[in-house]
């Protein structure tokens, strides 16, 4: 069955850290990955999508993420935390039906 | 820039009562879907829609479930009778393509917190 894991349920990092959050797919075929944030009170907003083509995906906000096959994983990059990028993260996958398959979240907090 | 709103941001209800949950999505989308969010648990995908009628549902959207688009702007989920694993956060979505070859996003809602008690 299609299904997306994130492995870290809280991550904190120093503000102006790197950051990297996991995403691990089961897919037979080519999956086409997403990743979304949500901050308090807000929707869940699209940071990046992946369907084909370069491994490396470019989103918003400064956040990137890299498809690898060979380890079923899609994950989320950032150089350098801003404290407005605490909020919750979610990878998701696009599902037979044209819904998205999503992983539990993964929660950033920025330390100053 | 347009966006999908959702009515009311929290509902309280009773055990049994029937509750309809409100979104607007945006104007030139032609897809819409619900999802919900129980609790610690992971974004669950319950249902679309597209020219009036349902095309996709998950099974946890049973028979206690609808939706209706009743107007051009409004698309609403029904829940008939309420029960306390319904507590969750509900997600309304709506895109131009159901992600097929346009594989156009899926822009969200601020989702309505239903609390059954």
């Amino acid at each position: 069955a299609q299904s997306v894991t994130q492995p870290d349920i809280h991550i904190t990092v120093s503000e102006g850290a790197s950051l990297e959050l996991r995403c691990n797919y089961s897919y037979g075929a080519t999956p086409y990955l997403f990743w979304y944030v949500q901050s308090p009170g807000q929707g869940l907003q699209l940071l990046l999508k992946y369907f084909s083509g370069d491994t490396l995906v470019q989103g918003i906000k400064g956040f990137e993420a890299e498809f690898k096959r060979s380890q079923s994983s899609f994950n989320l990059r950032k150089p350098s935390v801003h404290w407005s990028d605490a909020a919750e993260y979610f990878c998701a996958g696009l599902g037979s039906q044209g819904n998205l398959i999503f992983g539990k979240g993964t929660k950033l907090s920025v330390k100053p | 820039e347009p966006e999908v709103t959702q009515t009311p941001s929290h509902q309280v209800t009773q055990m049994g009562q029937e509750v309809i949950l409100r979104c607007v999505p945006i104007s030139n989308h032609l897809y819409f879907y619900w999802y919900r969010q129980i609790l610690g648990q992971k974004v669950e995908f319950l249902v679309s829609f597209y020219n009036n009628e349902i095309s996709e549902k998950s099974e946890i959207f049973d028979d206690q479930f609808s939706v209706e688009r009743p107007d051009g702007s409004n698309f609403t989920l029904k829940i008939r009778s309420t029960k306390l694993e319904d507590s969750a956060m509900y997600f309304c979505a709506s895109s131009t393509s159901s992600g097929g070859p346009y594989r156009d996003e899926q822009y969200f809602g601020p989702g309505t917190r239903l609390t059954v008690t």
